[in-house]
């Protein structure tokens, strides 16, 4: 079970706003570690979609967001796209744990 | 372009060992921290392990402590993953996964992995 909290699954048609959460505590989010998040398709290796809380790297669409306020972070898809189906993961360091670079459990994204 | 390949998984039996690499190129290997993250088949991510640039300083997870070593040979481009008392909790696809930033030596400058390996297959069989 992961420090950081995310929900199993959300769902929303095309063109929707879905929204991520990731909810940690004091140790992780809440003592101000970056939180970083990863998107990964069926069947492939995971890719950086968000690092230092809200930027993008270059070649990530602007439809995908990220917020962190106190113990949570969020990361927000704007108009959702089918290749949007995937799982995506927060990812952050516990300091409860010893040089622990935590991961939630992951989120289903699927597009109706 | 930056690849990492990594390589090294099989089936091994609970108890036995494996040697995991990662060989990286199209980048200063020597420059950036890299990590080691594993799944379990239809399962999340779970960060096994980092090192620093030079080597001197190595992170584990509780999971893996004692009995994995991450190493790195930065004149031959190439990360390691050495895996001692095998269990079959430990078979996943392995990923090799290389820093973003680059001559970071604190978890407070990591801006996360931005490119991964495709990941090699380990399989612990009891």
């Amino acid at each position: 079970q992961s420090v950081l909290t995310q929900p199993p699954s959300v769902s929303g048609t095309p063109g929707q706003r879905v929204t991520i959460s990731c909810t940690g505590n004091s140790s992780n989010i809440g003592a101000d570690y970056d939180v970083h998040w990863y998107q990964q398709l069926p069947g492939t290796a995971p890719k950086l979609l968000i690092f230092g809380n809200t930027n993008r790297p270059p070649g990530v669409p602007a439809r995908f967001s990220a917020s962190k306020s106190g113990t949570s972070a969020s990361l927000a898809i704007t108009g959702l796209q089918a290749e949007d189906e995937a799982d995506y993961y927060c990812q952050s360091y516990d300091s409860s744990l010893s040089g622990s670079r935590v991961f939630g459990a992951g989120t289903k994204v699927t597009v109706l | 372009e930056v690849q990492l390949l990594e390589s090294g998984g099989g089936l091994v039996q609970s108890g036995g060992s494996l040697r995991l690499s990662c060989a990286a190129s199209g980048f200063t290997l020597g420059i950036y921290a890299m990590s080691w993250v594993r799944q379990a088949p239809g399962k999340g991510l779970e960060w096994v392990s980092d090192i620093s640039t030079s080597g001197s300083s190595t992170y584990y997870a509780d999971s893996v402590k004692g009995r994995f070593t991450i190493s790195r040979d930065n004149s031959k481009n190439t990360l390691y993953l050495l895996m001692n008392s095998l269990r079959a909790e430990d078979t996943a696809v392995y990923y090799c996964a290389k820093d973003a930033r680059a001559y970071c030596s604190s978890i407070r400058c990591y801006k996360g992995s931005d490119y991964w390996g495709q990941g090699t297959l380990v399989t612990v069989s009891s």
